[in-house]
Order: C-alpha cells, then structure tokens, then sequence
C-alpha cells in the first residue's frame, strides 16, 4: 500500500545553516506529494507541493523536487531561521479517494 | 474566514465518558477527514467521508463513529472513551488536491 517515510529527528541547527529533511514514499501509480508544517499549538499548514516527477515544489525559501527515480521528496532550505522551528511532515496523496499519507514527522529547532 | 472550524479545542474526558468533536467548513469541499495526532506517529486516519452521506473507515476506525450531516458538518463520536484515545483530533477537507486542516482537539481520557 501507499506509505511515506521520513527522516527521524529532532534536528537542531543553528541559524543560516543548511536544512534537508529526508522523504522516500511507496505508492502506485502517480501520486501527488506534500510538505505540511506545524507550528507548535497550530493546525497543519501545506508548505509545498509538487504533482508530478521532476516538480519543484517551493515557498518560503523551503524546496522540494518529485524524484520518481529515487521516490523521493526531500526538504531543503539554504539558510534556516529560528522562526522556521516547527514540525515538518511529508505526505502523499493516494489513489484510494484522495486520502493523504502521512511520515512521522520531523521536529526542527534553529537556536539563534 | 473560510477553513475548517473545530469544537471544542480541549476537552477532558473520564474513561466511559462520551463526547463529539464537531467539523465544520466552509469552503465547498466534497470530502472531509479525520486524523488523529500521536507522539512520534504522524496523523493517522480514523474516518473519511467522499462525499454527502457516504463514509469510510481509515487506519484507526475502532472506537469510533462518525456522520456526516451534511456537505459542511463531519462528527466525530467517542462512544466510551479510553486512555488509548488521548492524543489530538484534527479535521480536514478537501477538492481535487487541495486541503484544508482545522486547528485541532486536544483530547484527555483520565
């Protein structure tokens, strides 16, 4: 079946560093991917998507690109800020009605 | 604002204890989900709803009941509920890939 896995944390960076956050998905067919942030005591937020192999997803300095080959999704950011510290999750759009699927989710702190 | 409303946003429950968690949007959607929120376990899906007056079961449908009222409303029901039930509760809806979540249930069964 359709699953997503994502990179475990927490992941700790200081300011301007470099951020990728790591995603490889199993599906069938030809799913839509997703990058959802919360912020802590928030909802859900879509920060990129892409629909189909070799998208570049982008927003907010954050990018993504559909990697069919490799069936991944990584998330990268060239110089994180602290204000960019939440809860960063992967999803896949699947074939059965739309459902998403959801990774674990990944917990970035950026201490100033 | 348009977006999915959630109520209430905390509750506490003792164990036995029934309660439902309600949805509302106001943005169209056809369908309307709801996950739950767990340490360490992303959001795993309860209960989906395609469409007015049709509803399926996700992951985690044990425990659980849902309806849908109508295109705006998605209930969530906690018949008896249980420890195991703590965790958030979040809806959501949806057209084509377009999604939408609420703000969440922080939900507590003592």
């Amino acid at each position: 079946g359709d699953s997503v896995t994502q990179m475990e944390g927490p992941v700790t960076l200081s300011e301007e560093a470099f951020l990728t956050i790591n995603c490889t998905y199993t599906a069938t067919g030809y799913p839509s991917l997703f990058w959802y942030v919360q912020y802590p005591g928030e909802g859900l937020q879509l920060l990129l998507k892409a629909t189909k192999a070799d998208d570049k997803g982008s927003n907010k300095g954050f990018e993504a690109t559909y990697r069919k080959e490799t069936t991944s999704f990584h998330l990268e950011k060239g110089s994180v800020q602290v204000s960019d510290s939440a809860v960063y999750f992967c999803a896949l759009r699947g074939s059965t009605l739309g459902r998403l699927y959801f990774g674990r989710g990944t917990q970035l702190t950026v201490w100033p | 604002n348009a977006g999915v409303t959630q109520t209430p946003k905390f509750q506490v429950l003792k164990t036995g204890q029934s309660m439902t968690l309600q949805c509302a949007q106001d943005m169209n959607h056809n369908s309307m989900y709801w996950y739950r929120q767990d340490p360490g376990m992303g959001l795993r899906l309860i209960y989906y709803s395609a469409s007015e007056g049709t509803t399926d079961k996700g992951e985690v449908p044990n425990g659980y009941n849902v309806s849908r009222l109508n295109k705006r409303e998605f209930s969530l029901r906690l018949e008896s509920a249980a420890p195991s039930q703590t965790s958030v509760y979040f809806c959501a809806s949806s057209i084509d890939i377009g999604y939408t979540f609420g703000s969440g249930t922080r939900l507590t069964v003592v």
